[in-house]
């Protein structure tokens, strides 16, 4: 079964507005975290922000914020203030627990627009 | 440099060749992991290193893949008797010792692998 379901493929977001990727998880796995990573065109992955299972706050970078609705199992990032510099493919992971890998989604494309 | 160091970026060779990918871990990173990512998908997991030891070699693909580490840290990924589908970037990661959920894994920049 998907542990990670990013169900939006592509983006447009104007320049200097807000934009927000969605995430949805699965686990049985009572300790977890959550993780984006922002991959531009050339390639890198960026880890951008983490979230654990039980942070009872939202976690904050900059300006990425993530949006933990643990009932709902969503970790939606949240990104203000778009710049041109954020046209990029960005990944939701997970860690649980009791494993050692990061399981990614299939990425979000955002472009931003001037 | 201070980041994941992976050679080579880009590699071209025919299909059946024996190719070689190398990882070298930020400094003091004990654990290391491969991943593969095709065309405009995510990353699936390969192998992942402890120290020298891979307790988990559950994502490679076919008795073809192979991976070793020395001294722990380089990191060798083999991949015998290429096949077109084997296309793909392989990425490598790093991560501080400690198996909490909270360690962010460290990337590099990947080696492209384009078979023929």
């Amino acid at each position: 079964a998907q542990k990670i379901t990013q169900t939006q493929p592509g983006m447009f977001v104007q320049e200097k507005e807000a934009v927000t990727l969605d995430c949805t998880y699965d686990t049985s796995d009572p300790s977890y975290g959550l993780f984006w990573y922002k991959q531009p065109s050339s390639g890198e992955m960026i880890f951008l922000i983490y979230q654990g299972s039980y942070d009872q706050q939202n976690a904050t970078e900059g300006r990425y914020s993530l949006n933990f609705q643990k009932a709902r199992k969503s970790a939606n990032l949240v990104i203000s203030a778009s710049q041109l510099g954020d046209s990029a493919m960005y990944f939701c992971a997970m860690r649980e627990n009791n494993d050692y890998k990061l399981s990614f989604g299939a990425g979000t494309t955002v472009t931003v627009r001037a | 440099g201070a980041g994941v160091s992976q050679s080579p970026s880009n590699k071209v060779t025919e299909k059946g060749k024996d190719v070689e990918l190398r990882c070298d871990p930020i400094s003091g990173h004990t654990a290391l992991y491969w991943y593969r990512q095709s065309l405009g998908q995510g990353l699936e997991f390969l192998i992942y290193f402890q120290g020298n030891s891979a307790p988990d070699k559950s994502g490679l693909p076919s008795d073809r893949f192979s991976a070793e580490r020395t001294g722990g840290s380089v990191s060798t990924l083999t991949i015998q008797r290429t096949q077109q589908e084997d296309s793909a970037v392989y990425l490598c990661a790093s991560s501080s010792p400690g198996v909490q959920p909270n360690q962010p894994q460290h990337f590099g920049d990947g080696t492209r692998l384009s078979i023929l």
